[in-house]
């Protein structure tokens, strides 16, 4: 069954620093998703994206984050100016089409470590 | 604004017994419904979904799930638990306010199984 694909699968990184989490979605998916869970605390959404651009995005995804789909197949979250606080396991989605028929399939998740 | 409340942080049963996971949501409209599981070091895996139609839902690994309108509630349940269904699971609500399809996350129950 196809996957959709998260690397790297941990990352450190120190205060201050940009990192990149990659997301390889299913190859036919349209709609595509970053969640994150801080540890201990709920799986959060943080921005959804349709047709090349961001549809919905949470108040959580300030100036420091930004999504991209450099190419046909990767999907990536940017992170500018990495905080203490963003420390937590970053999950990728996607969907084929509405969410009646198609449900999210998430990745494995990227766990950031900001210190 | 949807919400979606797991009373229990944690259970504990006994390999064999039934299992029975809470979950209501906050909705104004019609909402679908989903369980996921996530074991540890994995992403968030399927076990079920909701849109319309039997209110009893079947899923994966023999789950099912009930939708009860009255009392907003889509609890999960199985009748012989097995040690390998200890991992965290979570009740989701599409919200359809919103038509990127994103999901709002409980916080999770996490399942514990007794030899």
């Amino acid at each position: 069954e196809p996957e959709v694909t998260q690397t790297p699968s941990h990352q450190v990184t120190q205060m201050g620093q940009e990192v990149i989490l990659r997301c390889v979605p299913i190859s036919n998916h349209l709609y595509f998703y970053w969640y994150r869970q801080i540890l201990g605390q709920k799986v959060e959404f943080l921005v959804s994206f349709y047709n090349n651009e961001i549809s919905e995005k949470s108040e959580i995804f300030d100036d420091q984050f930004s999504v991209e789909r450099p190419d046909g197949s990767n999907f990536t979250l940017k992170i500018r100016s990495t905080k203490l606080e963003d420390s937590a396991m970053y999950f990728c989605a996607s969907r084929y089409t509405e969410p009646r028929v198609s449900p999210l399939h998430f990745g494995n998740g990227t766990r950031l470590t900001v210190t | 604004a949807q919400s979606v409340t797991q009373p229990d942080i944690h259970i504990t049963v006994s390999e064999g017994a039934s299992l029975e996971l809470r979950c209501n949501y906050s909705y104004g409209a019609t909402p679908y419904l989903f369980w996921y599981v996530q074991s540890p070091g994995q992403g968030l895996q399927l076990l079920l979904k909701y849109f319309s139609g039997d209110t009893l839902v079947q899923g994966i690994k023999g789950f099912e799930a009930e939708f009860k309108r009255s009392q907003s509630s889509f609890n999960l349940r199985k009748p012989s638990v097995h040690w390998s269904d200890a991992a965290e699971y979570f009740c989701a609500v599409g919200a359809d306010s919103s038509n990127t399809g994103k999901l709002i996350f409980g916080q999770g129950t996490t399942l514990q199984v007794k030899p």
